[in-house]
């Protein structure tokens, strides 16, 4: 199966504790996103990769880290830093960065909550 | 500022009935518009692109337009479906950006019922 997986589906976090999301493609695409969604609002970005070793902050990265060692995985790290983790996040991947055309793959989303 | 408007917010339609979204963009410079479905907990689909050239795109029941000089767009869906009910969302991309520059309207939930 070709696709974009996200682990874990649900995950909740105590306040203080750093978590990591989990994103995997084996699409072969060179971009990959990650997104905040929260209730009535649009996607807001995170990060994002277009090559491996290098990423870029998107409009809210405070609170958040990232790592791009390899092409396939793109983890989101959720620190203690972040005022309100609690939402839907999203992990997205393109084929080729430069083409205006370029669809977003999405995956399945992770649902974190902070007790 | 690029802005992405979605109405209306929230849309209930009997199974079997047409209904048409709306999405109006500030986005500058324009370069394309997507159109996404986005079940309850699960990621966006994509349903069509459109370019500043092209005024229609058709996948199945899915019917998008686009109006480059009044910036507006809007999606028809045709004989609702159960599975139809989804949030839809609009997404506006800058030109000569790269994908990495969207932006997204905050959705417009459909409701399908028997």
């Amino acid at each position: 199966d070709g696709g974009i997986t996200q682990s874990p589906k649900y995950l909740f976090r105590k306040e203080g504790q750093n978590v990591t999301l989990s994103c995997e493609q084996n699409l072969n695409h060179d971009a990959m996103y990650w997104y905040r969604q929260d209730p009535g609002q649009g996607l807001r970005l995170i990060y994002y990769s277009q090559i491996v070793n290098d990423f870029q902050k998107g409009d809210i990265a405070e609170g958040y880290s990232v790592s791009r060692e390899k092409k396939e995985s793109f983890p989101l790290t959720v620190t203690s830093a972040q005022k309100n983790p609690t939402a839907f996040y999203l992990c997205a991947s393109t084929p080729i960065p430069q083409r205006e055309r370029n669809e977003q793959f999405f995956g399945p989303g992770t649902r974190l909550t902070v007790l | 500022k690029n802005q992405v408007e979605q109405s209306p917010q929230s849309l209930i339609i009997l199974e079997g009935k047409n209904c048409t979204l709306q999405c109006n963009y500030t986005v500058s410079p324009f370069s394309n518009l997507r159109w996404y479905k986005q079940d309850t907990g699960r990621g966006p689909v994509s349903l069509t692109i459109m370019t500043f050239s092209e005024n229609t795109k058709s996948n199945g029941r899915y019917t998008a337009t686009l109006d480059a000089d009044t910036k507006q767009s809007s999606l028809h869906i045709t004989a609702s479906q159960l599975s139809d009910s989804a949030s839809y969302i609009c997404v506006v991309s800058v030109s000569g950006a790269g994908s990495y520059q969207l932006t997204f309207g905050k959705g417009t939930k459909l409701s399908v019922i028997p």
